[in-house]
């Protein structure tokens, strides 16, 4: 079975800099992807960024990157130039990549609360 | 294209009652997802539509969850005997394919007296 760990239940930012959030996985798939969805207050849940597990090069998405450690299983994701707008909840999911079977059923961390302070 | 929605936002009802959300997923969408919620966690999966057919069911969907996509358009999540620890937001998602973006919708959120 497939796990999401994401260690840091909080964090918090000055508007403007520059915040790592982390994210481990475990599994024994090798065709795989990642995401990073958020979840601002009181608001839906939306896709930040995704990462192809066959894909070496890291994804990035305007402020937005990822640092995919395959063989560590590890999966952080950097937000440059922080805004308010950012503050929200930040979660890491996992899906296995199944061809025809795949189910898309998305495996998700615990989150992060991010609070951007002005 | 308005997104996925669901309704209702929000329910308050007592133990024992039946509930029943619905969720109209993005219309040319064929895969459609029900997450729940608890407060301070991620959501866990219960249960996924490929068109009309369901088919996966987590161990969380116990016998008194129902859920259906007639005609693979909207779906329901029913809620039969509700209990206190059913209190939480069912989320809906729906992907054009099982690789794709899921895109998801604002949520239900239920509480159970």
């Amino acid at each position: 079975a497939q796990t999401v760990t994401q260690s840091q239940p909080e964090m918090s930012v000055q508007e403007a800099e520059t915040v790592t959030l982390s994210c481990t996985y475990d599994t024994s798939e090798n065709n795989y992807y990642l995401f990073w969805y958020k979840q601002p207050p009181s608001r839906q849940m939306i896709l930040v960024i995704r990462q192809e597990a066959y894909k070496q090069q890291n994804a990035t998405e305007n402020r937005f990157s990822v640092n995919f450690q395959k063989a560590a299983k590890s999966f952080s994701l950097k937000i440059s130039d922080s805004q308010l707008g950012d503050t929200a909840m930040y979660f890491c999911a996992f899906m296995k990549e199944g061809g025809s079977s795949n189910t898309g059923k998305l495996i998700f961390g615990q989150g992060t609360t991010l609070q951007v302070k002005p | 294209d308005t997104g996925v929605s669901q309704n209702p936002r929000h329910k308050i009802t007592k133990r024992g009652q039946n509930v029943t959300f619905r969720c109209d997923p993005i219309s040319e969408h064929n895969r459609l997802y029900w997450y729940r919620q608890t407060l301070g966690q991620g959501p866990e999966f219960l249960t996924y539509f490929q068109n009309e057919a369901q088919l996966e069911k987590s161990r969380l969907l116990s016998d008194r969850f129902s859920a259906e996509r007639p005609k693979g358009s909207f779906s329901t999540l029913e809620i039969q005997r509700t209990e206190q620890g059913d209190s939480a937001m069912y989320l809906c998602a729906s992907s054009l394919l099982a690789a794709e973006t899921q895109y998801f919708g604002p949520g239900t959120r239920l509480l159970v007296l």
